[in-house]
């Protein structure tokens, strides 16, 4: 089952933008992770934030979480050429594996 | 920094033969999983792993089974490859609960 639904599903800015992504759940969970994926390669992970937090930073990148309206975003500031891959948020809904969402495509034009 | 590795990058098989993925972590980690990833369906789980020996099936364990027999390593066993299996295959392992998943670059599986 896909819990983690993002939004968009595909994103173009310039670069120097700022990226935002959006992902939505459904059921509780004990923390919601972000990771990204270069083309043709595996993912890699980004922020873990727990269910306790509402905002985190790493870098340029910012996530906030919603428990009340079971939302997360992913805030990319300052967007550079090599931001351009796929993110995914993902679940941990307590049962020992993380529930991956679609994913949204961002694309940095130069 | 944690790595896991998977045997291919690409690989090419028949139907109907029996396909070996391989996956390797070196940093001792408890969870390993596989994955298939195709265009608008994501990430599925297959099937995970606890512990040495043990397994759980994930979302879509049909037509799949997997091996732990040692810490490191957890094999993807495709029994008789059919064409509907052809996809991207990715390996992950995680410490804990509340720790990262780790991947592997995936292994692109043509069935022919």
């Amino acid at each position: 089952s896909q819990q983690g639904e993002e939004d968009p599903q595909a994103l173009s800015i310039q670069e120097g933008e700022n990226a935002t992504m959006n992902c939505s759940y459904k059921t509780s969970i004990n923390n919601l992770q972000w990771y990204r994926q270069n083309s043709g390669r595996g993912l890699v992970h980004l922020i873990l934030i727990r269910s306790n937090e509402r905002e985190k930073h790493s870098g340029r990148l910012r996530v906030t979480l919603d428990t009340s309206k079971k939302s997360s975003s992913l805030l990319i500031t300052a967007s550079r050429a090599a931001d351009t891959a796929s993110y995914f948020c993902a679940t941990d809904e307590g049962a020992q594996k993380l529930v991956f969402g679609q994913g949204t495509r961002l694309t940095i034009n130069p | 920094d944690v790595k896991v590795t998977q045997s291919s990058r690409y690989l090419v098989k028949r139907t109907g033969e029996k396909v070996f993925l391989e996956c390797v972590q070196d940093m001792d980690h408890e969870n390993m999983f596989w994955y298939r990833q195709d265009p608008g369906l994501g990430l599925r789980l297959i099937y995970f792993s606890y512990d040495v020996k043990m397994k759980e099936k994930g979302d879509i364990p049909e037509g799949y089974s997997v091996s732990r027999e040692k810490k490191e390593r957890f094999s993807l066993i495709l029994e008789s490859a059919s064409t509907n299996q052809t996809s991207m295959y990715l390996c992950a392992s995680r410490r804990n609960r509340n720790q990262p998943q780790h991947f592997g670059d995936g292994t692109r599986l043509s069935i022919l």
